[in-house]
């Protein structure tokens, strides 16, 4: 069975500060996808990443950086010189091919960027 | 506007009563799927439907609950006797495709049995 956790339910931080969020996922499955998704206080969760089960290459898109490590099963999420506009909770999901590729997701990380 | 949409944003209900929530998803997106939030969780998946076929349901999804996609397009989601559990936030979200795409998520509705 597919299992993501999220050890960090909040965490705080001062804008500028970097930040990163863990992401542990459990699967028996070789061939599965990882995302990460975004729901700001306005509710609609906004895709961020994708990422295969084959591709282990980090990838790094303006201030937002991700760090895939399959010997860990890990997919953490790193913002740089976080803003207030980056406060939101933050969701890493697991889909597998042996789940019919239904996302599982985890509990979530609530950030706050204080000014 | 061309996201997905999601009707009613709120309801409020007695327990008991039945409710349908409707979602309309991204026009050429084949999949769609119902989840449901509760404070503190991530979503959690209630069922999908691929065009008009729904292929899968979670445990989750209780007799109480029905998901329809008559045309392949608009879904709706009926809760019937509705119970105070049944509180929580109701997310629609529909992909191109298949479980490999992202997904597009609703607003949501927000669902208060008292």
């Amino acid at each position: 069975a597919q299992k993501v956790t999220q050890a960090q339910t909040e965490i705080s931080v001062v804008e500028k500060e970097d930040v990163t969020l863990d992401c542990v996922y459990e699967t028996r499955d070789t061939t599965y996808y990882l995302f990460w998704y975004k729901q700001p206080p306005s509710g609609e969760l906004v895709f961020l990443i994708r990422r295969n089960s084959f591709d282990e290459q980090n990838e790094i898109s303006g201030r937002y950086s991700w760090n895939f490590q399959k010997s860990t099963s890990s997919f953490n999420f790193t913002i740089t010189a976080s803003q207030v506009v980056d406060s939101a909770v933050y969701f890493c999901a697991l889909s597998e091919a042996g789940g019919s590729y239904i996302p599982t997701f985890g509990r979530g990380t609530s950030l706050i960027v204080h000014p | 506007d061309t996201g997905v949409s999601q009707d009613p944003r709120h309801k409020i209900t007695k327990r008991g009563q039945n409710v349908t929530f409707r979602c309309d998803p991204i026009s050429e997106h084949n999949r769609l799927y119902w989840y449901r939030q509760t404070l503190g969780q991530g979503p959690e998946f209630l069922t999908y439907f691929q065009n008009e076929a729904q292929l899968e349901k979670s445990r989750l999804l209780s007799d109480r609950f029905s998901a329809e996609r008559p045309k392949g397009s608009f879904s709706t989601l009926e809760i019937q006797r509705t119970e105070q559990g049944d509180s929580a936030m109701y997310l629609c979200a529909s992909s191109l495709i298949g479980g490999l795409d992202e997904q597009f998520f609703g607003p949501g509705t927000r669902l208060t049995v008292l």
